[in-house]
């Protein structure tokens, strides 16, 4: 089952924040977000367990909802180098790095 | 320069034929990845090889197999190709503690195969 991201579409200025959200129809066991510019390959961000284990980016900050089958990212003070498309892809608790990924949200930060 | 490597960079080609993508991971990943994006869609999971085996598969087409070698790259045959099959394909990898892929090692991707058929 895809997971849905919101919004499909976002426009900023530079130094305004914005959340981009990821919710599942089924349990989550682990979210991954990723970054991908056009025509690049994705690039990672983060990793969310279930149990609040994380992995990634300094700069970038992500939370993992159990109860509500979400997680959301944010990106706070956005520069110019944040746009691009995001995808969220869940992964579940068997022994694979099956990831199954949202249909993206486009993100463009204006000067 | 995630360290994964696909080529060919661009494939065109006719409908019916056949085609092999190929795929290095990076040095010491035991998890190869495929995946399709087609125009405006997000990231297709076709399936998963770790070390040498398959396992884990998406919604990958009968026409469409693939394999880990020894060597630990991996190829991604497509054939009776269909214009539909026109996509953007990634291939991934992972490091992987002993025990197998897990939900916590992040994927890197390579630059992608284009393949447009014709």
């Amino acid at each position: 089952q895809q997971p849905v991201q919101s919004p499909q579409a976002v426009i900023l200025r530079e130094g305004e924040d914005a959340v981009i959200n990821c919710s599942s129809s089924k349990a989550l066991y682990s979210v991954h977000w990723y970054r991908q510019k056009h025509g690049e390959a994705p690039v990672f961000l983060m990793i969310l367990l279930k149990g609040g284990e994380q992995k990634g980016h300094e700069k970038i900050s992500a939370s993992f909802n159990e109860k509500k089958q979400q997680s959301s990212l944010y990106l706070t003070a956005s520069q110019l180098s944040y746009s691009g498309t995001y995808f969220c892809g869940t992964g579940g608790s068997g022994n694979t790095g099956k990831l199954i990924f949202g249909q993206g949200t486009t993100l463009q930060v204006k000067p | 320069d995630s360290g994964v490597t696909q080529t060919p960079k661009h494939l065109i080609t006719a409908t019916g034929q056949r085609v092999t993508l190929r795929c290095s991971p990076r040095s010491g990943d035991l998890s190869v990845y495929w995946y399709q994006q087609s125009l405006d869609q997000g990231l297709q999971f076709l399936i998963q090889y770790y070390n040498g085996e398959e396992r884990a598969k998406g919604n990958i087409l009968e026409r469409f197999s693939a394999q880990q070698f020894p060597d630990l790259h991996s190829e991604l045959n497509l054939s009776s190709l269909e214009l539909g099959d026109s996509a953007l394909y990634f291939c991934a990898s992972s490091f992987n503690k002993e025990g197998g892929p897990s939900a916590m090692n992040e994927q890197f991707f390579g630059p992608g195969t284009r393949l447009t058929v014709l």
